[in-house]
């Protein structure tokens, strides 16, 4: 099984608001991402997590606030969002022996900014 | 740093017909190698990726790949594509030490005329 789930699936969200994204897998991953997506746009990364510590952050803003609490759930929240961030947003996961770091995509939550 | 250059933006077939999308990628060092497929308001499905061995990879769906180190190319391939092949298909590499950063190409819009 490689699934990734992620919830909600569409969000729609003013800019004062304050949402959270969901992620969850249960393959035993100790890696999990989060991307950004841009239509018609390959996913940027966002944020990497490794045996539930934050190992890479892309330069992303402090709107975008990312917690592991534990090695099998993700989660993103947002906070005074601007329209641009209007995206969908992917999280992955993957093993991180050597190797085995093929990393496995959830279905996205697409986020819509007003 | 690595890149990653899929050589066209859009390829159009027609049902039953063979197709070949092309990558090429840049790095200093050995990489791993995978292509995704993202159908319309989806995630990433990893078609196939290379890692080591065998330069002939073979996918789901009836894709293969083959990897090509003097021509740092891992263009994809099927024998005959069908209408449910529509989607974007993204080529991506990672360096085999340090492989939770994924470098995707822009992206290659496959439509399948009947």
């Amino acid at each position: 099984d490689t699934e990734v789930t992620q919830t909600p699936k569409h969000l729609v969200m003013g800019m004062t608001n304050k949402k959270s994204l969901k992620c969850e897998q249960h393959m035993g991953h100790r890696a999990m991402y989060w991307y950004k997506q841009k239509a018609k746009k390959p996913p940027e990364l966002m944020f990497v997590y490794s045996y539930e510590k934050l190992s890479i952050n892309e330069s992303v803003p402090s709107r975008f606030s990312p917690e592991c609490p534990n090695s099998s759930l993700l989660n993103l929240h947002l906070h005074a969002l601007q329209p641009e961030d209007s995206a969908l947003y992917l999280c992955a996961s993957s093993q991180v022996t050597s190797g085995q770091e093929t990393q496995y995509f959830g279905p996205g939550t697409r986020l819509l900014v007003l | 740093a690595q890149s990653v250059t899929q050589l066209d933006s859009q390829v159009p077939v027609f049902e039953e017909a063979p197709v070949e999308l092309r990558c090429n990628y840049s790095s200093s060092v050995s990489v791993y190698l995978f292509w995704y497929v993202q159908y319309p308001n989806q995630g990433l499905q990893l078609l196939l990726k290379y890692l080591s061995g065998s330069t002939l990879v073979k996918g789901i769906n009836g894709f293969e790949a083959e990897f090509n180190k003097s021509q740092t190319s891992f263009h994809l391939r099927k024998p005959s594509v069908h209408i449910s092949d529509t989607a974007e298909y993204f080529c991506a590499v990672s360096e085999i030490w340090g492989a939770q950063k994924l470098v995707f190409g822009q992206g290659t819009r496959l439509t399948i005329n009947p």
